[in-house]
Parts: C-alpha cells; structure tokens; sequence
C-alpha cells in the first residue's frame, strides 16, 4: 500500500507560484500519481495525473522525479479561488489501487490577496 | 454531459437506524466507488463497484454494503447506524477500464444523532 505524505497546509500570495510535495516511497510499478482539488462542501476535482517525469496541462504541471518516490504539484499563478485542500493520490490509472485507495490527509492552500 | 449526481444532499438519522445512499454516475462510465470522508480520518475507500459486480473493497465494517444497478447506478446502506458514521459519503464514477479519471460527485452529508 503506497501511502502518501504531504504538508499540512501552505500559504501564498495571488500570482506565485505554488508547489506542493507528496511523499510515496513505497509506490509500486503499475502505479499512477494522481492530485486533485477539493472546496469545501464539495466532491474532489482532478487536476492532474503522471507517471513518471514532467506533465502540463491548462492549470497545473506535474513533476515527477526518476525514483518516482515523490512528485510535486505545480500551481502557476495562482488566484484566490485556488484557495482548497490539494490531494496526492497514488494507484491505478483510473484512481482506484485494487481497493486500497489512499487519498492521505491532504494540503490546504490558503492563498491571501 | 451530466456530471455524478447524489441523492439525497443531506441527510439525518438517529443511531441504530438505517440508511440508502443513491448514486448516478456519468453516462457511459461503468465504475463507481464510494468513499466516506470525515474531519478526523479523511478520504477512505469504501468499495468499488464495475459491471454491477464489487470489484474492490476497503476496511470498512460489513454493515455497509452496496450495490450496482445494470444502468451504473450504485447504493450503499449502512445499518445499524452509529454515532462515528456521520460523514460526507462521495461517490466517484470512471470508464473503469485503463485510463482517464475519477469524477466525484457532491457527496451527502450524513448526521447520525
């Protein structure tokens, strides 16, 4: 079971950029890297998912070391409204792990004008 | 395309009870998982279900169960309802085969008194 370990919570200014570590060291092979944003009172929201090295999508980038035992969240620019809990995800491709999904206690960002 | 829509939004009951959790997922998605999310444990995986069969199953005592409809659409009940089982319940849909992510839908809100 990959379990994951990420910072409590962070602060940042509107038009930094945020970058948010999550540790997997025992991640297994088949094993995606998958984040996702959560507002309150609502359901989580994908961001972005990798296997291994660099992936860029619309809002966010990925990066993802050759060990693979940790990978980082990159928030370009952020707003505001990116203020939300950010969580790191390891498992299978479409999210699930065999039935031992893990989502780990999550980031929360608060972003401050 | 319709997002995974969750009924009801809101819901209270009293220990000892009884409860169904109704779950539609996007059309065309075939996988739907159930996860209980609460301010002490977090997100956990409940179980997933696929082709109306659970396919996989977290550490979840057996008075919750689910199933799945023939349409995707899935329940969970939880009997003997305890005090510790107030939580958002969030149900996920995906394709269920290799790729693409998890949609989470709004989740219900679940107070046991």
């Amino acid at each position: 079971l990959a379990k994951t370990t990420q910072p409590i919570s962070m602060d940042s200014y509107e038009g930094q950029e945020v970058n948010i570590t999550c540790s997997h060291n025992n991640i297994a092979t088949n094993d995606y890297i998958t984040w996702y944003q959560q507002f309150p009172s609502q359901g989580p929201r994908f961001i972005i998912q990798g296997y291994k090295t660099k992936v860029t999508n619309e809002v966010a980038s990925l990066f993802i070391p050759a060990d693979r035992k940790s990978s980082t969240l990159s928030l370009p620019r952020v707003s505001l409204s990116d203020t939300a809990v950010y969580y790191c995800l390891v498992g299978d491709k479409d999210g699930t792990n065999a039935g031992k999904s893990t989502f780990g206690d999550g980031t929360t960002l608060t972003v401050k004008p | 395309k319709a997002g995974v829509t969750q009924t009801p939004r809101y819901l209270i009951k009293t220990r000892g009870q009884q409860v169904t959790l109704s779950c539609s997922p996007i059309s065309g998605h075939r996988s739907v998982s159930w996860y209980q999310q609460t301010p002490g444990q977090g997100l956990q995986f409940l179980f997933e279900y696929f082709s109306e069969t659970q396919r996989n199953k977290g550490n979840f005592p057996g008075r919750f169960s689910g199933r799945q409809f023939s349409n995707s659409r899935s329940e969970m009940n939880v009997s003997t309802l305890e005090l510790g089982d107030s939580a958002l319940y969030l149900c996920a849909s995906s394709p269920g085969t290799s790729g693409g992510e998890q949609f989470f839908g709004p989740g219900t809100r679940l107070t046991v008194l």
